[in-house]
């Protein structure tokens, strides 16, 4: 069975400040996706990263950046210089390609809230 | 170009009446999801269409949820004698070969 567990149930920061949000997934397949996500208040998810369980290279974009690391089964997200308008829900997931589709599995979120 | 449709966006109804949700993909999308999000919790997979294939249906929480969709294109939730433990937000997505899921904007169902 797939589990993804994100500690945080929510976080404040003040704007301009980094933050983190911690994404730790458990699962028996050997090749699978990790994503993140994001919902503002509007509600509508918002497809943000996805990486293959091959590829442990961390990525930027812009004022985001993911942390993978397998040895730990943890998909870190980073926020640089967090602004008001990242404000929102953010949610990691995990899916396994077993030819079947790739259904995902979520994590119960991280409410992030940047305050001015 | 157009990004994945639900409707309604809300639906109030009354337990134990029959709803039907509907959810139009993105053009040329060969995969479908149907996902459940209730009140503060992350969502819970509902059942997966791809193409001409059988759906799995592994995350259908009773029998009282079955779901249709007509070649590559609408597909339609439908949930039987609701119950008030049905009340959340019905989120659809779907999919082409790269794997990202894109979603609706969601139906929120309220059963009174």
């Amino acid at each position: 069975a797939q589990k993804v567990t994100q500690v945080q149930t929510e976080i404040s920061v003040v704007e301009k400040e980094d933050v983190t949000l911690d994404c730790v997934y458990e699962t028996r397949d050997t090749t699978y996706y990790l994503f993140w996500y994001k919902q503002p208040p509007s509600g509508e998810l918002v497809f943000l990263i996805r990486r293959n369980s091959f590829d442990e290279q961390n990525e930027i974009s812009g004022r985001y950046s993911w942390n993978f690391q397998k040895s730990t089964s943890s998909f870190n997200f980073t926020i640089t210089a967090s602004q008001v308008v990242d404000s929102a829900v953010y949610f990691c997931a995990l899916s396994a390609y077993t030819g079947g589709g790739n259904k995902l599995t979520f994590g119960t979120g991280t409410q992030l809230k940047v305050e001015l | 170009g157009a990004g994945v449709s639900q409707s309604p966006s809300n639906k109030v109804t009354e337990k134990g009446k029959d709803v039907e949700l509907r959810c139009d993909p993105i053009s040329g999308h060969t995969a479908l999801y149907w996902y459940r999000q209730r009140l503060g919790q992350g969502l819970e997979f509902l059942i997966y269409f791809q193409g001409n294939s059988a759906p799995d249906k592994s995350g259908l929480p009773s029998d009282r949820f079955s779901a249709e969709r007509t070649g590559e294109s609408v597909s339609t939730l439908t949930i039987q004698r609701t119950q008030q433990e049905d009340s959340a937000v019905y989120l659809c997505a779907s999919s082409s070969q790269s794997y990202e899921q894109y979603f609706g904007p969601g139906t929120r169902l309220t059963v009174t």
